[in-house]
């Protein structure tokens, strides 16, 4: 069975300061999808990062970096010079790749508040 | 590119109605479309997948004639929540696989159902 843990229910910052949520996962597969979403309170998913299990490079983009450590089972997300538009709640989500249909399992998302 | 739209994004109706929500992926074929549910400050919960003229399949606990899934093209999906009660009443949300990247899945805006 899959799981993914996402600890942090609620973190606050101050405009500016860097942010780290964290995701820990778990899986039997040896193949697999990690993945990053945010969720603003107009409540619509956005697609943040895509990871593939056998690339553990880590990536950045603009403002976001992700640190994808296969031997902690870990794929956390660092916001970088926090701003006050990234409020929002954020998912970790792991895919399954058995058939054709790709579903997800979501971590319980992390509230992040970033105050002016 | 990968973009689904939802509609209609918020419902209010009186208990006993059935209430249609469409899904479409607007610039790519959906292979697969997902339905999720989601409660206040909760994760995303999966209720059903759907691939293309086929029969949706359904998670444990979740009553396919309550919930009625049609997947009539690659690029629409419905969900119909039958004779609505206010325990219907929640946040629910599509997403589409097929688009880029690979294996990620785009979210809808959701649909927010209020059954008074």
């Amino acid at each position: 069975a899959q799981k993914v843990t996402q600890a942090q229910t609620e973190i606050s910052v101050v405009e500016k300061e860097d942010v780290t949520l964290d995701c820990v996962y778990e899986t039997r597969d040896t193949t697999y999808y990690l993945f990053w979403y945010k969720q603003p309170p107009s409540g619509e998913l956005v697609f943040l990062i895509r990871r593939n299990s056998f690339d553990e490079q880590n990536e950045i983009s603009g403002r976001y970096s992700w640190n994808f450590q296969k031997s902690t089972s870990s794929f956390n997300f660092t916001i970088t010079a926090s701003q006050v538009v990234d409020s929002a709640v954020y998912f970790c989500a792991l895919s399954d790749p058995s058939g054709s249909a790709r579903q997800l399992t979501f971590g319980s998302g992390t509230q992040l508040t970033v105050l002016p | 590119g990968a973009v689904v739209s939802q509609h209609p994004s918020r419902v209010i109706c009186k208990s006993g109605t059935s209430v249609k929500i469409e899904c479409r992926s607007l610039d790519f074929q959906a292979t697969t479309m997902f339905w999720y549910r989601q409660f206040p400050k909760k994760s995303l919960m999966l209720m059903a997948t759907s691939n293309e003229g086929s029969k949706a399949t359904y998670e444990q606990g979740v009553e396919k004639d309550k919930f009625l899934i049609n997947h009539a093209s690659l690029t629409l999906s419905t969900l119909t929540v039958t004779s609505a009660h206010p325990e219907d009443s929640s946040f629910y949300i599509c997403s589409a696989s097929g688009g880029d990247p690979p294996g990620a899945q785009h979210f809808g805006d959701g649909t927010r159902l209020s059954i008074l």
